[in-house]
């Protein structure tokens, strides 16, 4: 079975401070993906990222970056500088080779505050 | 914008009656999936759909069903509507080069 796990249900963070977002995951497979979407409030899901399972290079898309270990089964995601429009409820999710389905973990809501 | 279009954005109904929720996938994408979001359950996998065919079911209930047309828009059906389905229901889309689901803007489906 795979099984996502989002430990930090809320974060409040001030304007501009770092905030790191966990994210651990389960799976038995040896090829797999991983990835992150945002759900701002207005309620879409947003694509942000995707990395597979032999590509544990660490990916920087402006103020984003991402860290993943498969030694400790992590795939976290940084937001430097947040900014109020940042604030949102991240899931982080996974796909298992020859599947179809993403498992979601329950997401971080994350609230920047001015 | 993902590219997915989905309608209504909002549907208020009774229990006991039936919905259709539509789906129109990203240009090119042969695969729709769909998905319920609640508060309890999460964001839960119900079924996939690749060119007209079903490729995977997840925790869909009986009462739901749905289906892809050759045009590749996708319709998801709820029938016997109890309030436990109130939920925002997504339709994605990926294409054959990449297993990257693309998210519509969901349908928040109430059931009062």
């Amino acid at each position: 079975a795979q099984k996502v796990t989002q430990a930090q249900t809320e974060i409040s963070v001030v304007e501009k401070e770092d905030v790191t977002l966990d994210c651990v995951y389960e799976t038995r497979d040896t090829t797999y993906y991983l990835f992150w979407y945002k759900q701002p409030p207005s309620g879409e899901l947003v694509f942000l990222i995707r990395r597979n399972s032999f590509d544990e290079q660490n990916e920087i898309s402006g103020r984003y970056s991402w860290n993943f270990q498969k030694s400790t089964s992590s795939f976290n995601f940084t937001i430097t500088a947040s900014q109020v429009v940042d604030s949102a409820v991240y899931f982080c999710a996974l796909l298992g080779a020859g599947s179809y389905q993403l498992t979601f973990g329950k997401g971080t809501k994350l609230s920047v505050i001015p | 914008d993902s590219g997915v279009t989905q309608t209504p954005k909002h549907l208020i109904t009774a229990t006991g009656q039936r919905v259709t929720l539509r789906c129109s996938p990203r240009s090119g994408d042969l695969s729709v999936y769909w998905y319920q979001q609640s508060l309890d359950q999460g964001l839960q996998f119900l079924i996939q759909y690749y060119n007209g065919e079903e490729r995977a079911k997840g925790n869909i209930l009986e009462r739901f069903s749905a289906q892809q047309f050759p045009d590749l828009h996708s319709e998801l059906n709820l029938s016997s509507l109890e309030l436990g389905d109130s939920a925002l229901y997504f339709c994605a889309s990926s294409s054959t080069l990449t297993d990257t689901q693309y998210f519509g803007p969901g349908t928040r489906l109430t059931v009062l």
